[in-house]
């Protein structure tokens, strides 16, 4: 069984259009998150949900929404895609404050 | 600006070769630091942390890390490179007294040659 699991993979899109990623783990940890690793392979994280309330928010541009239904699923739902919103979104989720993050494998969104 | 720097954004070594990738941190309270290893077209894995236990901190395929404090570095070593070792490395921190914020360094990609 995969402990955290994305989907899709892969996501190749439009300029303008709106998109959903979904993330799901199994681990029954409390808290999740959402990483963006860009072409240049650096990771910055966007959000962090805990028992569904979110508790981490980067700055991220308001196109990006996060949504928690319960403690196992964290989806990322992106409106008015741009170019620059092309990058590889990992999940992750972990069981406390030191604890480690146990990772997706990662969703490649492209742009066109 | 609490932050984390890998020195050195391409290694190449030898199989068989010391491997020994840097990172340094900075901080004025203790961090809780980590090694991460992402193999190509796949997610991040763990390979070791360190909690404030044992300076030393071995971890899964032979790798270990030293946490020096005067120095404020944790750079990671294996004594010999495999060929499987060649991958992306990233050092990351989470400050302690907030919540699980894990900071990543911009990352190192090991290449092993015959």
């Amino acid at each position: 069984d995969t402990a955290v699991s994305q989907t899709p993979k892969y996501l190749v899109t439009q300029m303008g259009n709106d998109k959903s990623i979904k993330c799901e783990q199994n681990l029954g940890h409390d808290t999740m998150y959402w990483y963006k690793q860009d072409s240049k392979k650096f990771l910055k994280i966007m959000f962090s949900y805990n028992n569904k309330e979110l508790i981490i928010n980067e700055t991220v541009p308001n196109r990006f929404s996060p949504k928690s239904p319960d403690k196992a699923h964290l989806n990322l739902h992106i409106n008015s895609l741009e170019l620059g919103d092309s990058a590889v979104y990992f999940c992750a989720s972990s069981e406390h404050i030191t604890g480690e993050l146990f990772f997706g494998e990662g969703s490649r969104l492209t742009v066109l | 600006a609490q932050s984390v720097t890998q020195l050195g954004s391409h290694v190449s070594v030898s199989e068989g070769a010391l491997v020994l990738l840097r990172c340094n941190y900075s901080s004025s309270v203790p961090p809780y630091l980590f090694w991460y290893v992402q193999y190509p077209n796949q997610g991040l894995q763990l390979l070791l942390k360190y909690t404030s236990a044992a300076t030393l901190v071995k971890g899964i395929n032979g790798f270990e890390a030293e946490f020096k404090k005067s120095e404020t570095s944790f750079h990671l070593t294996k004594p010999s490179a495999h060929m499987s070792d060649a991958a992306e490395y990233f050092c990351a921190v989470i400050w302690s007294g907030g919540y699980n914020k894990l900071i990543f360094g911009a990352g190192t990609r090991l290449a092993v040659h015959p």
